[in-house]
């Protein structure tokens, strides 16, 4: 059974700090990974994806892969109250589907 | 601006009444999805079509279908839809292989 797993928060944090995110997933063959953004009653929204081990950065997200210990992460730096949302971590298979992980609530406190 | 549709945003359906929700994309996308989400849920992928190429997930009921007569639609059918289906359900397209996937707005369904 093919898993990603994340800790379903909520995450809490205030203005201006560092949302540190995190995501382990299952299947040691995954080449794809992405990070999507979801409001509540909205459809996710992809922010983010890397394909090779290390950083990734745009804008104030960085995502950070480590295909050896099979952890991938998102960095959202100065967070914003608009930030608050469920953030997905999404895994391709080897047969090119998504597997989703749960999510992770974040809060960004005013 | 290319872009993922989805009809109807809500929709109310009686038990066991029939119901077809439907996806259009202007991405010309050869992937089209359709998941299905619960509450705090994560996304569930039901089926797939790679160009007119369906692939269902195994633990898809019978109860779902879908059609998708040209590129850019893409439908899905409910036959007969119990309180349990009431979900968010969601289209999403892609360039397939190991790129990333776009989602519409999603379509809110409520069985009653």
């Amino acid at each position: 059974q093919k898993e990603v797993e994340q800790n379903s928060g909520p995450l809490s944090v205030p203005e201006g700090a560092i949302a540190s995110l995190n995501c382990t997933y299952s299947d040691r063959g995954s080449q794809s990974f992405f990070w999507y953004r979801q409001y509540s009653g909205k459809s996710p929204e992809l922010i983010m994806f890397i394909y090779s081990n290390g950083d990734k950065e745009d804008g104030r997200f960085t995502a950070q892969l480590n295909k050896a210990s099979q952890y991938v992460s998102l960095l959202i730096r100065d967070s914003q109250p608009s930030d608050s949302a469920t953030y997905l971590c999404a895994v391709m298979d080897s047969s090119y589907k998504l597997i989703f992980g749960s999510g992770t609530r974040l809060l960004v406190r005013p | 601006d290319a872009m993922v549709i989805q009809n109807p945003r809500y929709q109310v359906t009686q038990f066991g009444k029939p119901v077809t929700l439907s996806c259009s994309q202007t991405l010309n996308h050869n992937v089209m999805y359709w998941y299905q989400q619960k509450s705090s849920q994560a996304p569930k992928l039901l089926f797939h079509y790679y160009d007119k190429d369906f692939n269902n997930e195994a633990d898809t009921p019978d109860n779902f279908q879908s059609r998708r007569p040209n590129t850019s639609f893409c439908f899905l059918d409910i036959r007969s839809p119990g309180l349990g289906d009431a979900a968010m359900y969601l289209c999403a397209t892609g360039t397939g292989k190991s790129y990333e996937q776009y989602f519409g707005p999603g379509t809110r369904l409520t069985v009653t």
